[in-house]
């Protein structure tokens, strides 16, 4: 079963707005990471976070991390047309960290 | 660096023929993986590798087998290809340092009739 969902699963906004999307997920982790995925192609790594933090900053994306809720959020401020795309939430299993366990994604549209 | 290759872009194959999907990373990583991902869905593990001479199963390897013969390289075979493995494929690679982000390939798209 999947270790990370995503929620929404599906985002539509005005060029501009910020957008959030969430992650959950089951077990203990060493981090989390965030991908992208523009429509065909592969993922491309966004940001990490590791167990021991709880919020990181890159550019547009802000991450949270709740590690006692086992939730994640990703905040992308001022979105831009070219945002449109797929984002996935990845998890390291504390267990196995050498594993990358990936949820369902949101897909988001930012209308221009 | 040409990153995480990938080979063929798109494949069609008839149930019951097997192929071997190609990976290659000159970025020296240890760990590697293979992922299938189907419409709708986020990616699913079928391999992976920490090193050469070294593969581990992931969530889904029914049907599947690798070797890493060299750091570079991490083929993956299906055996007698089924329908159900219908599936764009994607080879990872990453350093072996626990946290480290992952590098994708562009993917293979196959069809399997």
């Amino acid at each position: 079963s999947q270790q990370g969902e995503e929620d929404p699963q599906a985002l539509s906004i005005q060029e501009g707005e910020n957008a959030t999307m969430n992650c959950s997920y089951k077990t203990s982790i060493n981090n989390l990471q965030w991908y992208r995925q523009n429509s065909g192609r592969g993922l491309v790594h966004l940001i990490l976070i590791r167990s021991n933090e709880r919020e990181k900053h890159s550019g547009r994306l802000r991450v949270t991390l709740d590690t006692s809720k086992k939730s994640s959020s990703l905040l992308i401020t001022a979105s831009r047309a070219a945002d449109t795309a797929s984002y996935f939430c990845a998890t390291a299993p504390m267990d196995s960290s050498y594993k990358l366990i990936f949820g369902s994604g949101t897909r988001l549209l930012v209308r221009p | 660096n040409a990153g995480v290759t990938q080979t063929p872009k798109f494949q069609v194959l008839k149930t019951g023929q097997s192929m071997t999907l190609q990976c290659a990373q000159d970025m020296n990583h240890e760990y590697m993986s293979w992922y299938r991902q189907d419409p709708g869905m986020g990616l699913r593990l079928i391999h992976y590798s920490v090193g050469a001479g070294i593969t581990d199963q992931g969530e889904v390897p029914n049907g599947y087998n690798v070797s890493r013969s060299t750091t570079e390289d991490f083929p993956l075979r299906l055996l007698s290809a089924a329908p159900s493995q219908t599936s764009v494929y994607f080879c990872a690679s990453r350093t072996e340092i626990q946290g480290s982000e992952q590098y994708f390939g562009p993917g293979t798209r196959l069809t399997v009739t």
